[in-house]
């Protein structure tokens, strides 16, 4: 079972409007990532996370941000929704020194309208 | 950066049939993991692979590390409509970060 949790699972907003998109985890990882995906498309790493106030831009540019005040919380805001936002968010969690793989959480479906 | 080639794209088979898929790459992993991903949800860690040559099984899944490092395959035996999703194969070196590939779309018809 996951310990990763993401809020909400889906969100249908307006053009113009800021949004926040949640993620925790009750496991300790220390790294943190943001994933961005279309349906049925790959996964685009849009921001990354190694600890407590470090944050860092991934592969995909994007217009969100992210921060990192706690080790279990990693939100992502938008501050101006747009149509092109529309994806969805999947955030993920792991730990330094093993290679266990990430821990997904369920995702945030955005639509922006 | 690393690439990870993953095919094939898609797969449509029929309930019952074995599915393989492969993943390569240009650089060497030291760990090389299979994901699947139900729709609507986030992947889910099928099988990780520690060593070259491994060869190791879930169930019905069996994934194998290639001699090189460089690649690896899973396969799927007997098919069933549950198995009707995306699978991506990731590779780690080291600490890195993990690279994925562009998944594998599975259908499955009854």
């Amino acid at each position: 079972e996951a310990d990763i949790y993401q809020t909400p699972r889906y969100l249908v907003i307006g053009t113009g409007k800021k949004i926040t998109l949640e993620c925790s985890q009750t496991m300790g990882h220390d790294k943190m990532y943001w994933y961005q995906q279309d349906p049925g498309m790959e996964l685009h790493l849009i921001h990354y996370s190694y600890g407590v106030n470090s944050t860092e831009k991934g592969d995909l540019s994007s217009e969100s941000t992210v921060s990192r005040i706690r080790t279990e919380h990693f939100p992502l805001t938008l501050e101006s929704a747009r149509p092109s936002h529309t994806s969805q968010y999947l955030c993920a969690s792991s730990v330094s020194g093993r290679t266990y793989g990430y821990t997904f959480g369920s995702g945030t479906r955005l639509t922006v309208v | 950066g690393q690439q990870l080639n993953q095919s094939p794209q898609s797969m449509f088979i029929q309930e019952g049939e074995d599915v393989s898929m492969n993943c390569t790459s240009s650089s060497i992993f030291n760990t090389w993991l299979w994901y699947k991903q139900d729709p609507g949800e986030g992947p889910v860690l099928l099988i990780a692979l520690y060593k070259a040559g491994e060869l190791t099984s879930n169930g019905r899944l069996t994934a194998q590390f290639g001699i090189t490092r460089k690649d690896s395959f899973l396969n799927i035996s007997a098919s069933i409509p549950s198995d009707v999703g995306i699978y991506f194969c990731a590779g780690q070196l080291g600490n890195n970060d993990m690279r994925f590939g562009a998944g594998t779309r599975l259908t499955v018809k009854p």
